[in-house]
């Protein structure tokens, strides 16, 4: 069975500062897909990135990037220069095998910006 | 492109009512996954439906709950006699049909249920 851990229950940083979310995961299946999700305090669910298991290659969206790391089976997200908007609950999730399948959760790590 | 829609957004229920969750998807796609959020907890799988047929129901308690997707009309969850542990909030998401790939799953806003 497959397993996402994401051992920060919560991060504090003051605004403008950097932070990294860790997310480590389990499968025994050597296809599957990686993503994250933000959920800010009105509760929504908004997708950010997906990413599979042949692409291991950075990733950066703005402020955001991804460092996915099969050797260390990990999928950090990090945010730059952090601004009190990006304060929420963010989701590390798995979906294993090559075809249209449940999402595996981690617990979630609220971010909490401090302006 | 209307994302994920989801009714109601709130539902109060009393003990032993029944609770029905709505949920239609984006324009499109044509598989839809139940989650269920409890207080302070990530999001657990409940069940992967695709136009008439039940594909997974693994995460589905074996009483009381069912899940439908009819050839027309939205996605039901339906929850009978609700306890108050069945408080949570419930998301939908949908996904295109594509053969092969994992497709994003898009998550619509979520229903809160409080049972009292």
């Amino acid at each position: 069975a497959q397993k996402v851990t994401q051992a920060q229950t919560e991060i504090s940083v003051v605004e403008k500062e950097d932070v990294t979310l860790d997310c480590v995961y389990e499968t025994r299946d050597t296809t599957y897909y990686l993503f994250w999700y933000k959920q800010p305090p009105s509760g929504e669910l908004v997708f950010l990135i997906r990413r599979n298991s042949f692409d291991e290659q950075n990733e950066i969206s703005g402020r955001y990037s991804w460092n996915f790391q099969k050797s260390t089976s990990s999928f950090n997200f990090t945010i730059t220069a952090s601004q009190v908007v990006d304060s929420a609950v963010y989701f590390c999730a798995l979906i294993k095998g090559f075809g249209n399948e449940k999402l595996t959760f981690g617990t979630g790590t609220r971010l909490t910006i401090i302006p | 492109n209307a994302g994920v829609m989801q009714n109601p957004r709130h539902l109060v229920r009393r003990r032993g009512q029944e609770a029905r969750l709505r949920c239609s998807p984006m324009k499109g796609h044509s598989h839809v996954y139940w989650y269920r959020q409890l207080p302070e907890e990530g999001l657990k799988f409940m069940v992967y439906l695709q136009k008439e047929n039940i594909i997974d129901e693994s995460g589905m308690p074996k009483e009381r709950f069912s899940a439908e997707f009819p050839k027309e009309g939205p996605s039901i969850l339906r929850i009978q006699q609700v306890v108050r542990g069945d408080s949570a909030a419930y998301f939908c998401a949908s996904s295109p049909p594509v053969a092969g790939v994992a497709e994003t799953q898009y998550f619509g806003p979520g229903t809160r249920l409080l049972v009292l």
